[in-house]
């Protein structure tokens, strides 16, 4: 079983929806937790990062940290064409340490 | 803020030429840097962690004489993969963190496509 488990997708919405993107791990140390976006052939993005549990939002993005249930969340309201991308979450147990990444979900908004 | 510069984006060479890979922190000292590698669909594998100053640690599989990796200066990471072949192609990518104890998350270069002729 892998540390970080994410659905690879693809997950295809109408412009316009609001799309949840999730991701479950087993090591309860880690502490950090962020989502990057990344364009074909680009580096990966930073979108959100949250520190422990909670709730964070930025714009058109929500980030949700339940570490009870080690289950985090993205939401993307307003869902543009441009929102297509690759998704990956992933963790560390410190910030700035060694990143555990996500396999990443394929994101494709139709206009 | 948080800029990584990563150069050249894109290297096609003989199979056998070594290749030098800049990973450039723009506007923050970065005193540790990350080499990832990715394949097509593919998450990201994590190479090595550089840190200012010291030698580099491999993760388990990665060969050392191989990937050499110097971290030189607190805004400068190079990766050189020596006598390269074509099972080499790949996408690598480095990220910087900015010194412990900082919330500040890793950032990522644009990556530099590799292709081995």
């Amino acid at each position: 079983q892998k540390e970080v488990e994410q659905d690879p997708g693809p997950l295809s919405v109408p412009e316009g929806a609001i799309v949840s993107l999730n991701c479950t791990y087993s090591n309860s140390a880690f502490q950090y937790f962020m989502w990057y976006r990344q364009y074909s052939r680009k580096g990966p993005e930073l979108l959100m990062y949250t520190y422990s549990s909670g709730n964070k939002e930025d714009g058109r993005f929500t980030a949700q940290v339940d570490k009870s249930s080690k289950y985090i969340s993205l939401f993307i309201r307003d869902s543009q064409p441009s929102d297509s991308a690759t998704y990956l979450c992933a963790m560390s147990h410190n910030a700035g340490n060694m990143l555990t990444f996500g396999g990443g979900t394929r994101l494709m908004v139709k206009p | 803020g948080a800029v990584v510069s990563q150069h050249p984006s894109w290297v096609i060479c003989k199979s056998g030429t070594s290749v030098k890979i800049e990973c450039r922190s723009l506007d923050f000292q970065a005193t540790t840097m990350f080499w990832y590698r990715q394949f097509p669909k593919q998450s990201l594998m994590l190479m090595a962690t550089s840190n200012e100053g010291s030698k580099a640690t491999y993760e388990q599989g990665v060969e050392k004489d191989k990937f050499l990796i110097n971290h030189a200066s607190l805004t400068l990471s190079t990766l050189t993969v020596t006598s390269a072949h074509p099972e080499d192609s790949s996408f690598y990518i480095c990220s910087a963190s900015t010194p412990s104890g900082s919330i500040q998350p890793q950032h990522f270069g644009d990556g530099t496509r590799l292709s081995i002729l």
